[in-house]
């Protein structure tokens, strides 16, 4: 079976600073890759998705990942984090004809 | 606008007690999940169906049953034989068929349940 591990549990940050958040999975073949956010009280929402091509791939609010094939890795970068984007972060994981698999989720706390 | 409407939004049940939360969707998606969330242990899949009349046991079904008598609706069913069952729980949707190509993965999610066992 599938696994995805985000390294993070807890992730606190200033204004400003940069942001990266680990993303591992184990699957050997094709797969879809998904970012989704939970800001606080709202529902869970897309961020960002990678099927194919450019291995680096933009979503919404200035985020970005990156997919390094050779490290299983899909890890969510932003360059100037805000107080806005306090939220907890889940990376998930599509392959073949399993089930999507989401990780254990990162809380992102931004200070002002 | 389309989306997936969950409810109650808050329920609280007695022990002992079946809760049965709604999830309606108007996206015309073929496939439907239930999710439940838990602090720091991300999602687990509950249940899916990928076709009317037809569904799936998820990573963690014991103690729930689901029914998808119409695409548009996929209740879940928390029975009392769930020892733990306080948490919130999240419906979604997806295009295609798990095991399609139309099935990217992508799911649209609800605004969730609470569910409380007093």
């Amino acid at each position: 079976a599938q696994s995805v591990s985000q390294h993070n549990h807890h992730v606190i940050l200033s204004e400003a600073a940069s942001l990266e958040l680990g993303c591992n999975y184990s699957y050997g073949g094709t797969v879809n890759l998904f970012w989704y956010v939970q800001y606080p009280g709202q529902h869970l929402q897309l961020l960002l998705k990678y099927f194919s091509g450019d291995p680096l791939v933009k979503g919404i609010k200035g985020f970005e990942a990156e997919f390094i094939k050779s490290k299983f890795s899909f890890n969510l970068r932003k360059p100037s984090v805000q107080w806005s984007d306090t939220a907890e972060y889940f990376c998930a994981v599509k392959a073949g004809s399993y089930q999507l698999t989401f990780g254990k989720g990162t809380k992102l706390s931004v200070i002002p | 606008d389309g989306g997936i409407t969950q409810s109650p939004k808050y329920l609280f049940r007695k022990e002992g007690q079946n809760v049965t939360l709604s999830c309606e969707q108007n996206l015309n998606h073929d496939a439907m999940y239930w999710y439940r969330q838990d602090p720091g242990q991300g999602l687990r899949l509950i249940y899916y169906s990928q076709i009317v009349n037809d569904f799936q046991k998820g990573d963690i079904a014991e103690g729930y049953s689901v029914s998808r008598e119409k695409k548009e609706s996929f209740p879940l069913t928390v029975t009392s034989a769930q020892k733990n069952p306080t948490a919130f729980y999240l419906c979604a949707s997806s295009r295609g068929f798990a095991s399609g190509r139309s099935n990217t993965g992508e799911l649209f999610f609800g605004e969730g349940s609470r569910l409380t066992v007093l």
